[in-house]
């Protein structure tokens, strides 16, 4: 069974500064996507970046960029230039595509709070 | 197009009580799927279907009875509702294949007394 893991239950970090939050997941599969879900005081479900597994370029999506480390099953988001209207909590999910249904399989989250 | 939407946005229900979440997309997504959240817990999913007529059971299924009559409709039913079913319920969509991204409905907060 696929399991995804966030180590860091909550952060701080001050506006305009840079911060990364960290994954690992644990898969014997090879066919998979990765994803950072944004959720704000609001609760809607915001998808911030998609990684594919097979691809080794690291994605980006204008201040938020995952590094992506195959090998050791990692998967951590960098917030750079931190704005007041990033803190919400952030969820790290795993999606099998080889020859499943491709459930989301969510981590425990990580409060994160920008600090003017 | 509205998305996915659920409906109420928060109920308040005493132990015992049946009640149904209703979920709806208008994206003619086949897959639909239903997630529960609690504090320190993330999202776990409770039911998904594949398609119409089409429902199987996800992590936390137990409590919880779904059907998929229609291809926009997936509603999630509590047929006697228990104080560890607290929590705020989340419905998403996507086209068939897993390649295709979720989209999310806003959630229902649900509190049983």
């Amino acid at each position: 069974a696929q399991t995804v893991t966030q180590s860091q239950p909550e952060m701080s970090v001050q506006e305009a500064e840079t911060v990364t939050l960290s994954c690992t997941y644990d898969t014997s599969e090879n066919n998979y996507y990765l994803f950072w879900y944004k959720q704000p005081p609001s609760r809607q479900m915001i998808l911030v970046i998609r990684q594919e597994a097979y691809k080794q370029q690291n994605a980006t999506e204008n201040r938020f960029s995952v590094n992506f480390q195959k090998a050791a099953k990692s998967f951590s988001l960098k917030i750079s230039d931190s704005q007041l209207g990033d803190t919400a909590m952030y969820f790290c999910a795993f999606k099998n595509y080889g020859g499943s249904q491709g459930n989301l399989i969510f981590g425990k989250g990580t409060k994160l709070s920008v600090k003017p | 197009n509205a998305g996915v939407t659920q409906t109420p946005k928060f109920q308040v229900l005493k132990t015992g009580q049946s009640m149904t979440l209703q979920c709806a997309q208008d994206m003619n997504h086949e897959y639909m799927s239903w997630y529960r959240q609690d504090p320190g817990m993330g999202l776990r999913l409770i039911h998904y279907s594949v398609g119409a007529g089409i429902t199987d059971q996800g992590e936390v299924p137990n409590g919880y009875n779904v059907s998929r009559s229609t291809t926009e409709d997936f509603p999630l039913r509590l047929l006697s509702a228990a104080p560890s079913q607290t929590s705020v319920y989340f419905c998403a969509s996507r086209r068939g294949t897993p390649i295709d991204r979720e989209f999310f409905g806003p959630g229902t907060r649900l509190t049983v007394l």
